[in-house]
């Protein structure tokens, strides 16, 4: 079966970096996004991956490793405003979206 | 302002009430999503429109009526909903479905309570 693992919950203090990783397994691969959504919002876009390496984007970057099946997303200088949940989702080979249960970042002062 | 726009935002309904959900896209978009969100589960793909036509029902029960007038314009209708359809009902748009990069842009959600 098609699977997308992320961790539940992380915590992570403001100033410092956090590492979120997601794993997955799909019927072929067609590329990796990362979707931030706040409580009681609608998830929007971070990032998409479908070559090997690390993307970055300001204080955001995400990694993919295609052969190990395995992502992440890196946030620097965190924020307050960065507490939310994060989704992981991939693109199976009928481009349809695997997501993963998204985790939910806790930032502390 | 992520350019779709659903209505209601909540929803208190009995088990035997007819209701229907609104979303709306500004972004010229041809492809419409329903998602399903119920708390720490994953994102539940319930129908696929893409230029009107349906192209995806993942076996979702008959309660749950889908309705595209036309590429900006995606309906949900509910009848005789059961307590566990409690959930987020999330709509999003694409530019279509079907290809290798397809940002998903995606409303705030109604919020769904069957009592």
């Amino acid at each position: 079966g098609q699977n997308i693992d992320q961790p539940t919950e992380m915590t992570a203090t403001e100033g410092a970096i956090v590492q979120i990783n997601c794993t997955y397994q799909t019927s072929g691969f067609n590329g990796l996004f990362w979707y931030q959504q706040h409580a009681g919002e609608a998830p929007t876009f971070l990032s998409y991956n479908v070559l090997d390496g690390l993307e970055e984007k300001g204080r955001f970057s995400s990694f993919l490793s295609r052969s190990k099946g395995y992502s992440y997303l890196l946030l620097k200088e965190l924020q307050m405003k960065d507490s939310a949940s994060y989704l992981c989702a991939a693109l199976d080979s009928n481009y349809q979206l695997i997501w993963g249960a998204g985790t939910k970042l806790i930032i502390k002062p | 302002e992520t350019g779709v726009t659903q209505t209601p935002r909540h929803l208190v309904m009995g088990m035997t009430n007819k209701k229907s959900l609104k979303c709306e896209q500004h972004l010229g978009h041809n492809a419409m999503y329903w998602y399903k969100q119920s708390a720490k589960k994953p994102l539940e793909l319930m129908f696929v429109y893409n230029f009107k036509e349906q192209t995806e029902n993942n076996s979702v029960p008959s309660r749950f009526s889908p309705e595209c007038p036309n590429s900006s314009h995606l309906f949900l209708h509910l009848h005789t909903l059961q307590p566990e359809d409690s959930a987020l009902y999330l709509c999003a748009s694409s530019q279509d479905a079907g290809g290798a990069y397809n940002e998903q842009f995606f409303g705030p959600g109604t919020r769904l309570t069957v009592l």
